[in-house]
């Protein structure tokens, strides 16, 4: 089994519908990331969190929320899914101790139409 | 503002040739820099580097990170067409880890 584990792992919706990407880990790390990524423009940060309690902006978090339920399992939402959030999206983690590789789940693709 | 330039950003060579991807960076509270291979799904991690001048090798695949001038470069001699796919630079601070846009590698045949 995957140490990061998303669902959906392809999801097509329509504009204006709620989405929730879903995010499970079971690597006991803290610190939990959402990322899209579009052809071209590399990984761009959305949200993290360090724990449950603590929640950050990325750098593109318009149109997006996020709910940490527990160490292990970090969601993000589409509140009214627009077409430009086409995209795959990745989970990860890391652990802080030490300088802390990314660990990616196998990516969501979302379509919206 | 933070960011991590990757060139080129795409590059088509034959197999067997050599190629040098780069990375600069400007980013506060540097930690490490990761280098990634993005093949059909998820990345996958290739070196963590945190310390200037110190080379490290993977088989063909060698990487070392420059601190005064803020840039690393990955080295893949011998390329096979196995090592197409897109190479992500990213640099961690003490709170995020911020991505370039990738260099998309073609090796042909």
């Amino acid at each position: 089994d995957a140490d990061v584990t998303q669902t959906p792992r392809n999801r097509i919706t329509k504009t204006g519908k709620r989405i929730m990407l879903e995010c499970s880990q079971t690597k006991g790390h803290d610190r939990m990331y959402w990322y899209r990524q579009d052809p071209g423009l590399g990984l761009r940060l959305i949200y993290y969190s360090f724990d449950v309690k603590d929640i950050n902006k990325g750098e593109i978090s318009d149109g997006y929320s996020v709910s940490r339920q527990a160490q292990a399992k970090f969601s993000l939402s589409l509140e009214s899914a627009i077409p430009n959030q086409t995209a795959l999206y990745f989970c990860a983690t890391s652990d802080p101790v030490g300088a802390g590789e990314l660990f990616f789940g196998e990516g969501s693709r979302l379509t919206v139409l | 503002e933070d960011k991590v330039v990757q060139s080129p950003l795409s590059l088509v060579v034959h197999e067997g040739d050599t190629v040098t991807l780069n990375c600069s960076y400007e980013v506060t509270n540097f930690r490490s820099l990761l280098w990634y291979k993005q093949e059909k799904k998820a990345p996958t991690f290739l070196f963590m580097l945190t310390s200037s001048g110190i080379e490290k090798k993977s088989g063909r695949l060698s990487s070392i990170l420059d601190k005064k001038e803020l840039f690393s470069i990955l080295n893949i001699t011998a390329t096979q067409t196995g090592d197409s796919a897109i190479y992500l630079c990213a640099v961690r601070r003490d709170d995020k880890i911020i991505f370039g846009k990738g260099t998309r590698l073609h090796i042909l045949p």
